[in-house]
């Protein structure tokens, strides 16, 4: 079991450009989120799927997209991408239906935005 | 409502002492608190979490108080050592339909001197 895998590990942009994060489970879990970790501020929910075909937004949901490929991937996408966004990325995934409520998460993606 | 306040930001502790973090919470609706540890380069990984209805939770070296009725909960590690150094977050949750809600602490990143 991987776990929660998130690619690239590592990316530099320039402002405008754009880019796709990859994040994929194999847990079987329903619930996927994507959140942006910036000093000083903790976690910030950017998006998150509570099942396959389902997408809605976090906290922190502007200037990004996402898409819910199937059960096991969920993408974050940055269409344009900001100096703002410099942050590092994580994708979660949950189930429910155990106990603890625990989310399992990959171990991240660190963007820079020049 | 949906805050959750931590302090400190940053703690230094003797190896076997004791390590206190502190969260407050307003929203009455959380129903589950957990505490997440950090490692530079990592996800973060559940460390230990508690339920409303109980005052106190202890894992080997590591024990949740909860005070409902002040709306703290705090994190004690007790004779901490080198290997503790990490940031920790607190969390407050909710759960919605089919997806559980993390509001997450600023984070404490501890150093355990030798």
């Amino acid at each position: 079991n991987a776990g929660v895998t998130q690619t690239p590990k590592f990316q530099v942009l320039k402002t405008g450009q754009s880019m796709t994060l990859q994040c994929a489970q194999d847990m079987n879990h329903n619930s996927m989120y994507w959140y942006r970790q910036d000093p000083g501020m903790g976690l910030r929910l950017i998006y998150y799927s509570a099942s396959e075909g389902t997408t809605d937004k976090g906290e922190v949901p502007n200037g990004y997209n996402v898409s819910r490929l199937n059960k096991r991937e969920f993408s974050l996408r940055l269409e344009s991408a900001a100096p703002s966004q410099t942050s590092v990325y994580f994708c979660a995934s949950s189930d429910l239906t155990g106990a603890p409520r625990e989310q399992y998460f990959g171990p991240g993606t660190r963007l820079t935005v020049t | 409502q949906q805050q959750v306040k931590q302090s400190p930001q940053s703690l230094i502790v003797q190896k076997g002492g004791i390590s206190i973090i502190n969260c407050a919470y307003e929203n009455t609706a959380f129903d589950y608190f957990p505490w997440y540890q950090q490692f530079p380069g990592k996800g973060p990984a559940l460390l230990i979490a508690i339920r409303p209805d109980v005052s106190e939770k202890k894992e080997g070296r590591f024990t949740i108080s909860f005070n409902k009725s002040a709306k703290q909960f705090s994190l004690h590690i007790m004779d901490s050592q080198p290997g503790d150094s990490a940031t920790y977050f607190c969390a407050a949750s909710m759960r919605y339909t089919g997806f559980q809600k993390l509001v997450f602490g600023t984070g404490t990143r501890l150093l355990v001197s030798p």
